[in-house]
């Protein structure tokens, strides 16, 4: 059984202050690895897809670094907002089929 | 635009009875998905269509079926409801293995 391990479960922040997520996944099969950014009452929406070893994507203040051959992902948010609360998850894709073994998410809640 | 259209948006069902979950997509993508969502668990597989004709089980096919009726459309029935389904149905979409998913808005179901 694959597994996809999301460390921390939960984290609370103030505003302001910088945040970084972790996503352990099988280091064998790899093909790709998705983050997803899921609030409350919608849906999950795709932040970055990484398929090389050393890919770093950056979208505004949120990056994420990928590691292939050691199977991890760090996901960073720099000056948190209260708009960056959610839960982000991280998706493990083993092979080119698409499927993906999705980890239990981080929830992140930035206080103001 | 309106990406993943899934209905219902929630529905009640006795032990035993059946029902469909639909879900189309209006992106042109080739690959579609069922996902169940459970509390303290990652989004789990249920069924995949990665082009239109073909399907494959994920990892909790038991109790489903699913049909991909074109390349827009795929459902995902359950014949003979149980109390263990009880859960939030995700469908989603991407165009290859590759891109991110785009995700429906989700179906509550509860099975009494």
């Amino acid at each position: 059984i694959l597994n996809v391990e999301q460390s921390p479960q939960s984290l609370h922040v103030q505003e302001g202050d910088s945040t970084n997520f972790t996503c352990s996944f099988p280091s064998s099969n790899f093909y790709a690895l998705h983050w997803y950014r899921w609030e409350t009452a919608k849906s999950p929406e795709a932040l970055f897809v990484m398929t090389l070893n050393g890919d770093e994507k950056k979208k505004g203040r949120i990056s994420a670094t990928l590691n292939t051959k050691e199977g991890y992902s760090y996901l960073y948010i720099k000056g948190s907002q209260p708009e960056d609360s959610a839960t982000y998850l991280c998706a493990f894709g083993p092979g080119n089929t698409g499927k993906l073994i999705f980890g239990q998410g981080t929830t992140l809640q930035v206080k103001p | 635009n309106a990406g993943v259209t899934q209905t219902p948006k929630f529905q009640v069902l006795k032990t035993g009875q059946s029902m469909t979950l639909q879900c189309a997509q209006d992106m042109n993508h080739n690959s579609m998905y069922w996902y169940r969502q459970d509390p303290g668990m990652g989004l789990r597989l249920i069924y995949y269509s990665a082009s239109e004709g073909t399907t494959d089980k994920g990892e909790v096919p038991n109790g489903y079926n699913v049909s991909r009726l074109n390349k827009r459309e795929f459902s995902l029935r359950l014949e003979s409801a149980a109390p263990s389904q009880t859960s939030v149905y995700f469908c989603a979409s991407n165009k290859e293995g590759i891109r991110g998913y785009t995700f429906g808005s989700g179906t509550r179901l509860t099975v009494v």
